[in-house]
């Protein structure tokens, strides 16, 4: 069970938009703490995506954006490709454990 | 150019041990707290243990903490991850992903390729 919650599963066809939610609590993305996503292709180490909530790295495209809202956060991908067939994962820290935590994780499909 | 090196993973016995390293280039290494993730097979991704940058702040997932010490030499820039009384659920992929801080937190901008431990009879 993790800290951050994430739904399993999304789809979505190419060209569409999906979202990816990320739910805390007011230990963690509710106590103001940063939410960085990662994408994790088949077989491959992560990869950030978003940092500091809504912030991309040169190279990340823009159909790429972050967002957030209490105790959570949101990754959204417009025009989907057949590339986005990934893992996504949500990524804060926790006063309560004095450490870093992922989300459980989200298995895109396009 | 950033390069994160991890090695030293194998098939070790339950209880037995186990010492991960971590070789880092193409960033100043004594100024950054380091961290050791993990990802078991088909789960997620889970937090290990950091160190801070002057080595006085050292902190474990509780899955860990006890079992697993966390070290680091900035004369070879190297970390290291020793791994005792080891158990099947440890069995993973082990990360020492570079931090980046962004004012509050510090997130992952950087990963290598990673370091198989399988514990197993």
């Amino acid at each position: 069970q993790s800290v951050l919650t994430q739904p399993p599963s999304v789809s979505g066809a190419p060209g569409q938009r999906v979202t990816i939610s990320c739910t805390g609590t007011s230990s963690n993305i509710g106590a103001g703490y940063d939410v960085h996503w990662y994408q994790q292709l088949p077989g491959t180490a992560p990869k950030v995506l978003i940092y500091a909530d809504n912030n991309r790295p040169s190279g990340v495209p823009d159909r790429f954006s972050g967002s957030r809202s209490g105790a959570s956060a949101s990754l959204a991908i417009t025009g989907l490709q057949a590339e986005d067939e990934a893992d996504y994962y949500c990524l804060s820290y926790d006063t309560s454990l004095s450490g870093s935590v992922f989300g459980g994780g989200t298995k895109l499909t396009v | 150019q950033v390069q994160l090196v991890e090695s030293g993973g194998g098939v070790v016995q339950p209880g037995r041990s186990l010492r991960l390293s971590c070789s880092a280039s193409g960033f100043t290494f004594r100024s950054h707290t380091l961290y050791w993730v993990r990802q078991a097979p088909g789960k997620g991704l889970e937090w290990v243990a950091l160190i801070s940058s002057d080595g006085s702040r050292k902190d474990y997932g509780d899955s860990v903490k006890g079992r697993f010490t966390i070290s680091r030499d900035d004369s070879k820039n190297t970390m290291y991850l020793q791994m005792n009384s080891l158990k099947e659920e440890d069995t993973a992929v082990y990360y020492c992903p570079k931090a980046a801080w962004t004012g509050r937190t510090d997130y992952f901008d950087s990963w290598g390729r990673g370091t198989l431990v399988t514990v197993s009879s």
